[in-house]
């Protein structure tokens, strides 16, 4: 079973403070993904990675960047966290690229920025 | 038109009823799709795929209509354990595209 792990399952950070949210994943995966999850929004990607030190934007990267060292590892850093990025956010891979594969989530990270 | 567009329901259906939702999407270059279900603060796993032919899992079942660019699931003889969020997943060239979800609420 393909397992994708992050950090932390609950954050409480302070408004300007730099996060970073890890997330690992043991499937040897090329695609690595950052949702954010927000009632009545539904997840909204964040940014992606195709290979080790390669980023693409998603829809909504402002006020996030993010790091990819190492093939297994893809962290997520919001350089100083502001109350609207409270959020749900959650760590995704797969294995090709969306033909036939399906992303593997981690179980989240519940960030509250006061 | 939204990518992927999905009633949110809630679809508020009693023990062993059978329920149907469909999910439209507007990139007719599209390949891949998906169903996935989300439980309450929980991550989104997958369901299942859905396959041009269609697909079946046991008392679910999924269908692709690419005239027409919608997919469907359907879930029989629901049980309480399936109330949940379904999310309906869409690829293309692009990363994969999620819906915002149907909510289904199974009632004894």
């Amino acid at each position: 079973d393909v397992k994708v792990t992050q950090s932390s399952r609950y954050l409480v950070k302070r408004t300007g403070e730099k996060v970073f949210l890890e997330c690992v994943q043991d499937m040897d995966h090329e695609n690595m993904f950052w949702y954010r999850q927000d009632p009545g929004l539904g997840l909204r990607l964040i940014y992606f990675s195709y290979d080790v030190k390669m980023k693409e934007k998603g829809d909504i990267p402002e006020g996030y960047s993010v790091s990819r060292e190492k093939k297994e590892r893809f962290s997520l850093i919001l350089e100083s966290a502001s109350t609207n990025q409270t959020s749900m956010y959650l760590c995704a891979s797969s294995f090709l690229w969306s033909e036939n594969s399906p992303l593997h989530f981690g179980n989240g990270t519940r960030l509250t920025v006061t | 038109r939204k990518e992927v567009e999905q009633d949110p329901g809630p679809f508020n259906v009693p023990e062993g009823a059978t329920v149907a939702f469909n999910c439209t999407y507007s990139n007719s270059a599209s390949q891949s799709f998906f169903w996935y279900r989300q439980d309450c603060r929980k991550e989104p796993k997958l369901l299942m795929s859905v396959y041009s032919s269609g697909n079946e899992d046991g008392r679910f079942t999924a269908q692709l209509n690419r005239a027409s660019q919608y997919i469907s699931l359907l879930i029989r003889d629901s049980k309480l354990s399936d109330s949940a969020t379904y999310l309906c997943v869409v690829a293309g060239n692009t990363p994969l595209v999620f819906g915002k979800g149907t909510r289904l609420s199974v009632i004894a």
